[in-house]
């Protein structure tokens, strides 16, 4: 398997554009998370799903994020409209039951 | 609920000297509890974990940690760093290996 694949891996936008973020898991992880990663805040839990369902999404900041997973193997995080504190390094994981999880690369936004 | 301590953002040795991150966690249920590595640029990597049996955990490259209950306690060592493992070190703590609450990260430098 491929890990966990992310896309892009470098997003830079305008303050007030739509931005979205991609994740494919790995082949029968079961869970889905997304992180952010910040110098001030660290790492930080956005969202996560269970078997495509959205378990957790107390640590979605704000609604202009939202997350959804329509299948087994995608999941995007959009951010409408995005503004320069949404600056960060967003991370998609997946694991399986009873197993660690498994990071991808990231995608590092920059908005200006 | 469940919560991750690491003691030290930051942490300084000479080449070929011990390596100790310290961890510690609280948790409700018998935790698992995990070591993650993360170089620039890149996501986190498993170095290694605890779920049950032996405390005492080995990981890659030499890494080790020990898991002691009385102390809440999940220390990283290794015997002699290297200049390659200079990187930021997460530690982890999950309820069965589901969503894990990470802990700050430690930035680990080696000096020649």
């Amino acid at each position: 398997d491929a890990g966990v694949i992310q896309s892009p891996r470098h997003e830079v936008t305008e303050m007030g554009q739509e931005v979205t973020l991609r994740c494919k898991p790995i082949s029968g992880h079961n869970s889905l998370f997304w992180y952010r990663q910040t110098m001030m805040r660290g790492l930080e839990l956005l969202i996560y799903f269970n078997n495509n369902v959205p378990i957790d999404d107390s640590g979605m900041p704000e609604d202009r994020f939202s997350a959804k997973m329509p299948n087994a193997s995608f999941s995007t995080l959009k951010i409408q409209p995005s503004e320069p504190r949404d600056s960060a390094v967003y991370f998609c994981a997946s694991l399986a039951l009873n197993t660690e999880a498994f990071f991808g690369q990231g995608t590092r936004l920059t908005v200006v | 609920a469940q919560s991750v301590t690491q003691l030290g953002s930051h942490v300084s040795v000479s080449e070929g000297a011990l390596v100790l991150l310290r961890c510690n966690y609280s948790s409700s249920v018998p935790p698992y509890l995990f070591w993650y590595v993360q170089y620039p640029n890149q996501g986190l990597q498993l170095l290694l974990k605890y779920t049950t049996g032996a405390t005492l955990v080995k990981g890659i490259n030499g890494f080790e940690a020990e898991f002691k209950k009385s102390e809440t306690s999940f220390h990283l060592t290794k015997p002699s760093a290297h200049m390659s493992e200079a990187a930021e070190y997460f530690c982890a703590v999950s309820r069965n290996a589901g969503k894990s609450t990470f802990g700050d990260g430690t930035t680990l430098t080696v000096k020649p």
